[in-house]
């Protein structure tokens, strides 16, 4: 089946400017979460969705961090007011259930580039 | 908040040569999995280890997960240079559903 898709592949960005990031889960899958990885770097948690609440959130990195999900499926990350230090690849990953046993399926990533 | 330390950050090895990667947490695990992300790809899991001694084979690569569930270590084999990759182990931080990830160790097989 399907796997979990992101888009865009790349987004390219002017320093100042909002951007928002897509993740399409794996059906079914209720848990979701978003990491960032910059170059040659661990993964650094954002934020994880249960269904369409997020019980944490503690991971964005500031308030101009913000993603939400919807009907339990597609989610958005929402970065405002982008600046260089949020270039990154953006992970989207979801499970089965989200009990920390479960094991998580990655997305392609969304690679971006905040000039 | 729990962290898990994995060593070493990086391991170049002769292809041939085998290769571990160790997982080490302060406290009691209740899992720990594997990952492995290939060169400009993403995270692909491998394997996830629940019993205290579990150990677990996938062709070359022996997992292994401590008796007090506070290690774990991914051991290859006469390495290949399809292993080559950065590999994270991860696991459930205390009562939180979220995994933490390690820092990750690149491998780096030399033909």
């Amino acid at each position: 089946g399907a796997g979990v898709s992101q888009s865009p592949s790349n987004k390219v960005t002017e320093k100042g400017k909002d951007v928002e990031l897509r993740c399409d889960p794996i059906s079914g899958h209720t848990a979701l979460y978003w990491y960032r990885q910059s170059l040659g770097q661990g993964l650094e948690f954002l934020i994880y969705f249960q269904g369409n609440s997020a019980p944490d959130k503690s991971g964005l990195p500031s308030d101009r961090f913000s993603a939400e999900r919807t009907g339990g499926s597609v989610s958005t990350l929402t970065i405002q007011r982008t600046q260089q230090e949020d270039s990154a690849v953006y992970l989207c990953a979801s499970s089965r259930v989200g009990s920390g046993g479960s094991e998580q399926y990655f997305g392609p990533g969304t690679r971006l580039t905040v000039t | 908040g729990q962290q898990v330390m994995q060593i070493p950050q990086y391991q170049h090895v002769q292809e041939g040569e085998d290769f571990t990667t160790y997982c080490n947490s302060s406290t009691t695990l209740s899992n720990i999995q594997w990952y492995k992300q290939r060169p400009g790809g993403h995270p692909v899991f491998l394997i996830q280890l629940v019993k205290s001694g579990e150990v677990k084979k996938q062709k070359r690569l022996t997992f292994q997960f401590g008796e007090a569930k506070k290690n774990s270590s991914l051991h290859i084999t006469a390495t290949q240079t399809t292993d080559v990759g950065t590999y994270f182990c991860a696991a459930p931080s205390g009562g939180s559903y979220i995994p933490t990830f390690g820092r990750g160790t690149s491998l780096i097989v030399h033909p």
